[in-house]
């Protein structure tokens, strides 16, 4: 398979709490994606690091890329129920963008 | 504005059969990438476009995968001879630009499935 790998595969958090996903993808980069699916819905853009970059914000969202590990971690703070969903990290070079396995992230109410 | 549409939405082919799957990318999108989902995994790359040049088809499966963009807007993914194998999610995304580095708009995906 071509995908990258993400860790945990899932994870199930009180409302409030944060949670952390993490990547790891296989070749040199120019850039990270992390992507939403919720149930029955399509892939939403959530946040993009260039390969220059250590670290991005976006509202609740805050994600690291460490190049020399090969690796990105999403972190999503003060979880809402409505964050329940499927996360995926994306690795791209020139255009190609190699998709992660995937954390299913569960926000009990 | 519209987003990117796909269709139908879901398809159910026997095995054997041909089966065109449709994609209306973002008006003026360069990009224009096929992926394959199966049941609880993430996207796999199928084919990438920029405007109507399919300049990599290496994820497509077998030849029986076929995909085109004519005139660079409306693709279509083609799969002859369908097996229960390619049951799954057909995902159409475009970019804007010719490059990485700029979201990608995904479509909700066709849903086949082969029996």
């Amino acid at each position: 398979s071509q995908q990258g790998e993400e860790d945990p595969q899932a994870l199930s958090i009180q409302e409030g709490e944060n949670a952390t996903m993490n990547c790891s993808y296989k070749t040199s980069i120019n850039n990270l994606q992390w992507y939403r699916q919720n149930s029955g819905r399509g892939l939403v853009h959530l946040i993009l690091i260039r390969s220059n970059e250590r670290e991005k914000h976006s509202g609740r969202l805050r994600v690291t890329l460490d190049t020399s590990k090969k690796s990105s971690s999403l972190l999503i703070t003060a979880s809402r129920a409505a964050d329940t969903a499927s996360y995926f990290c994306a690795s791209s070079g020139t255009y190609k963008y190699i998709f992660g396995t995937g954390t299913r992230l569960k926000v009990l109410a | 504005g519209a987003g990117v549409s796909q269709s139908p939405r879901y398809k159910v082919a026997k095995r054997g059969q041909d089966v065109a799957l449709r994609c209306d990318p973002i008006s003026g999108h360069v990009s224009l990438f096929w992926y394959q989902q199966a049941l609880g995994q993430g996207p796999e790359f199928l084919t990438y476009f920029q405007n109507e040049a399919q300049l990599d088809k290496s994820g497509l499966p077998s030849d029986r995968f076929f995909a085109e963009r004519p005139e660079g807007s409306v693709s279509t993914l083609k799969i002859q001879r369908t097996q229960q194998e390619d049951s799954a999610v057909y995902l159409c995304a475009s970019s804007i630009a010719g490059t990485s580095g700029y979201e990608q708009y995904f479509g909700p995906g066709t849903r086949l499935t082969v029996t």
